[in-house]
């Protein structure tokens, strides 16, 4: 079955710690996307990446950090730089340029939380 | 002005009645809309896009855009306790970058027995 997996499902940050997320996809998509969602909010984002080795900051980037070295990979870093990281995050996929009107797909999300 | 504005709700329908969620979004010459439905504490899901003016129906659903006056609605007939959730509405604008889509907050719909 083609689809996004995020792993691990539930994350907890020490205080000073960088903490990485996975987002692998088996879809061939060419974009990917990382999204933060505090509760009772919406979807703000944070980077995107439309074709291997090149991404681009989205709305709130600043203290996450990301690679996309593989078209199925797409790790998310939060760094010790984001002072306020627990919220729900979601990766999400769709075919990329050339497809520009297709939907998003997302994967299960993974929860960070602070020690 | 947010981008894609959305009520926050809690929008209340008792079941078996139609349920209608609305979003209205500021760039004029945006050319994809999209409904998700997200369950508390989980991913969002794609229930229905569309890109033309008029209606578009899928079963229960129906999503209804209106470019001269922007806004996107989603109706649900028949509602059913399992359809409480919140409804997020998403547009890719005309002058966002290839593949970005923006988010509204989402409303919260409550289905009563």
């Amino acid at each position: 079955d083609g689809g996004i997996t995020q792993s691990p499902k539930y994350l907890f940050r020490k205080e000073g710690q960088n903490v990485t997320l996975s987002c692998e996809q088996n879809l061939n998509h060419d974009a990917m996307y990382w999204y933060r969602q505090d509760p009772g909010q919406g979807l703000r984002l944070i980077y995107y990446s439309q074709i291997v080795n090149d991404f681009q900051k989205g709305d709130i980037a600043e203290g996450y950090s990301v690679s996309r070295e593989k078209k199925e990979s797409f790790p998310l870093t939060v760094t010790s730089a984001q002072k306020n990281p627990t919220a729900f995050y979601l990766c999400a996929s769709n075919p990329g340029q050339g497809h520009s009107n297709q939907p998003q797909h997302f994967g299960d999300g993974t929860r960070l939380s602070i020690l | 002005q947010k981008e894609v504005e959305q009520n926050s709700g809690p929008l209340s329908v008792p079941e078996g009645a139609i349920a209608s969620l609305n979003c209205t979004y500021s760039d004029r010459g945006s050319q994809s809309f999209f409904w998700y439905r997200q369950y508390s504490g989980k991913s969002p899901e794609l229930i229905m896009f569309i890109y033309s003016n008029g209606d578009k129906e899928d079963g229960r659903f129906t999503a209804q855009l209106n470019k001269a006056s922007q806004y996107v609605s989603l109706l649900i007939r028949d509602s059913q306790p399992s359809d409480s959730a919140t409804y997020l509405c998403a547009v890719k604008g005309m002058y966002s970058s290839a593949s970005k889509i923006i988010f509204g907050s989402g409303t919260r719909l409550s289905i009563r027995p």
